[in-house]
C-alpha cells in the first residue's frame, strides 16, 4: 500500500534562516506531487506541484521554492524565512484522484 | 471562476443529529468532488467523493448529495457522533487530463464540527 512521510512534524526557526522541508511517497511510482500552505480559517493553499522529476510549477509567487530530486521525494526550501511563512505545511501525493495528503509539518517562525 | 464556497464555518451539533455542510462552485469544468476530514495535527483524509454523474453517493453515515444545475453539493453526517468532530474541507477540480498541473483540487475554506454529548 501506498504512504507518504512529511518529516518534521514541528519545526520552530528564526526570522531570516533557511528551511528545507521534506516529503517521500512509498508504494507508488511517478505519482503527482503538491506542497500545500494550511492556515487556520483559510483552508489550504496550494503552493506548487509536480507532474515528475526536475518538472515544478508554482501556484503563489512567494518567498519559497521546491524541488523534485528523485520520483517520489519532493523538498519545501526557503533561503531566507519570512515571519509570514509560519503555517501548517502539508504534503500529498495522487496518479490522478483523490489526492493523499502526509501528516504536515507545523512551523512556526520567530 | 475557481473558488469553491463552504458554509457554514463552523457547526455544533447534538450528538445522534444530523450535520450538514454545504458547498458551491462556479467553473463548470469541475468534475470530481471530494469531501476531506482532518483532525487537530493531522493531515486531511479523503473521506468521500463524487462524480457529476450521481445525485448522492452514500458510505456508512456518509452521503454526499450533488445538484449539477445549481453547482452545489453537500455533506450530510447521520447520526453524528463526538468522535465526528473534526474540520471537514470540500474540494472539486476538473477530471479530464489537460497535461501539467491536471487534477489540481480546489478547497473550500473548511467548516469546523463539534458533536457535544
Amino acid at each position: 500500500s501506498q504512504t507518504i512521510h512529511q518529516w518534521p512534524a514541528t519545526l520552530v526557526q528564526p526570522v531570516g534562516s533557511p528551511l528545507s522541508l521534506e516529503c517521500t511517497v512509498e508504494g507508488t511510482s511517478n505519482p503527482n506531487l503538491y506542497w500545500y500552505r494550511q492556515a487556520a480559517g483559510r483552508g489550504l493553499q496550494l503552493l506548487f506541484y509536480s507532474v515528475g522529476i526536475g518538472q515544478i510549477s508554482s501556484e503563489v509567487p512567494q518567498n519559497l521554492s521546491a524541488s523534485r530530486p528523485q520520483d517520489r521525494q519532493f523538498i519545501l526550501s526557503s533561503k531566507k524565512l519570512l515571519l509570514s511563512d509560519s503555517g501548517f505545511y502539508l504534503c500529498a501525493w495522487g496518479t490522478s484522484e483523490p489526492q493523499h495528503f502526509g501528516d504536515g509539518t507545523r512551523l512556526s517562525i520567530l | 471562476q475557481q473558488q469553491v464556497k463552504q458554509s457554514p464555518q463552523s457547526l455544533i451539533v447534538q450528538k445522534g443529529g444530523i450535520s450538514i455542510i454545504n458547498c458551491a462552485y462556479e467553473n463548470t469544468a469541475f468534475d470530481y468532488f471530494p469531501w476531506y476530514q482532518q483532525f487537530p495535527g493531522k493531515g486531511p483524509a479523503l473521506l468521500i467523493a463524487i462524480r457529476p454523474d450521481v445525485s448522492e453517493k452514500k458510505e456508512g453515515r456518509f452521503t454526499i448529495s450533488f445538484n449539477k444545475s445549481a453547482k452545489q453539493f453537500s455533506l450530510h453526517i447521520m447520526d453524528s457522533q463526538p468522535g465526528d468532530s473534526a474540520t471537514y474541507f470540500c474540494a472539486a477540480s476538473p477530471h479530464r487530463y489537460s497535461g501539467a498541473g491536471s487534477y489540481q483540487l480546489t478547497f473550500g475554506k473548511g467548516t469546523k464540527l463539534s458533536v457535544i454529548p
